[in-house]
């Protein structure tokens, strides 16, 4: 069972915008920097946001992140075909001292 | 940057260790953290522990005692031991790098444990 959850699946329009959040508490996500990860349909996960907010090199600015407390969003503007995919969000968690992931949530594109 | 290549046998029976093994190319082998992290079929995420490159570990309360994460610095490489394994041990194993986030990751490996 993961400390952090996430909606099962989110969907809409290509060209619009999702959000999918992650929900943990006080010793994940409220205290620690969040991540995010994409795997596309048999793929290896692919890192999307660090530090909360953070886009690595090469991932697009319609991808943004950020945090309230012990819960992060992950934004998705202008989504495409190509968008579709599982997202898990991930952070340490200090009381158990060990990297954590949330349930994963799947992005379609109607 | 940074690639990763694993290896290690995919099938294996109950009792039996899971032994699995990825190498480092590119980068520095020093700054960051590895790890390794399996995915069950048609399930989410899961961290096994992680390991520096002075072989300082941490693992997955809820496999500590099964899980041996070494590190040969030389050969930029590190290792995954799972003892006891079970059908419950069925995944794609991957290996991941990076500083406390994965930008780094392995292909991944399906091991299978079967009678």
């Amino acid at each position: 069972q993961s400390v952090l959850t996430h909606p099962p699946s989110v969907s809409a329009a290509p060209g619009q915008k999702v959000t999918i959040s992650c929900s943990g508490s006080s010793s994940n996500i409220g205290n620690n920097y969040v991540s995010w990860y994409q795997q596309l349909p048999g793929t290896a996960p692919k890192l999307l946001i660090y530090d909360t907010n953070k886009r690595p090199s090469g991932i697009p600015d319609r991808f943004s992140g950020s945090k309230s407390g012990t819960s992060a969003t992950l934004g998705i503007t202008g989504l495409q075909t190509g968008d579709e995919a599982d997202y898990y969000c991930g952070t340490w968690d200090s009381s158990l001292s060990a990297y954590v992931f949330g349930t994963g949530t799947m992005v379609a594109v109607l | 940057q940074v690639q990763l290549h694993q290896w290690g046998a995919g099938l294996l029976k109950p009792s039996e260790t899971l032994s699995l093994t990825c190498a480092v190319f590119g980068g520095s082998f020093s700054d960051y953290y590895w790890s390794w992290i399996r995915q069950p079929p048609g399930k989410g995420l899961e961290w096994i522990g992680e390991i520096d490159h002075s072989g300082t570990t941490n693992y997955n309360p809820s496999l500590k005692s099964r899980v041996t994460i070494s590190v040969d610095t030389s050969k930029k490489q590190f290792s995954l031991k799972l003892s006891s394994v079970t059908a419950a041990d069925t995944a794609v194993y991957y290996c991941a790098g990076g500083t406390y986030n994965y930008g780094f990751w392995g292909q991944g490996t399906l091991v299978t444990v079967s009678s």
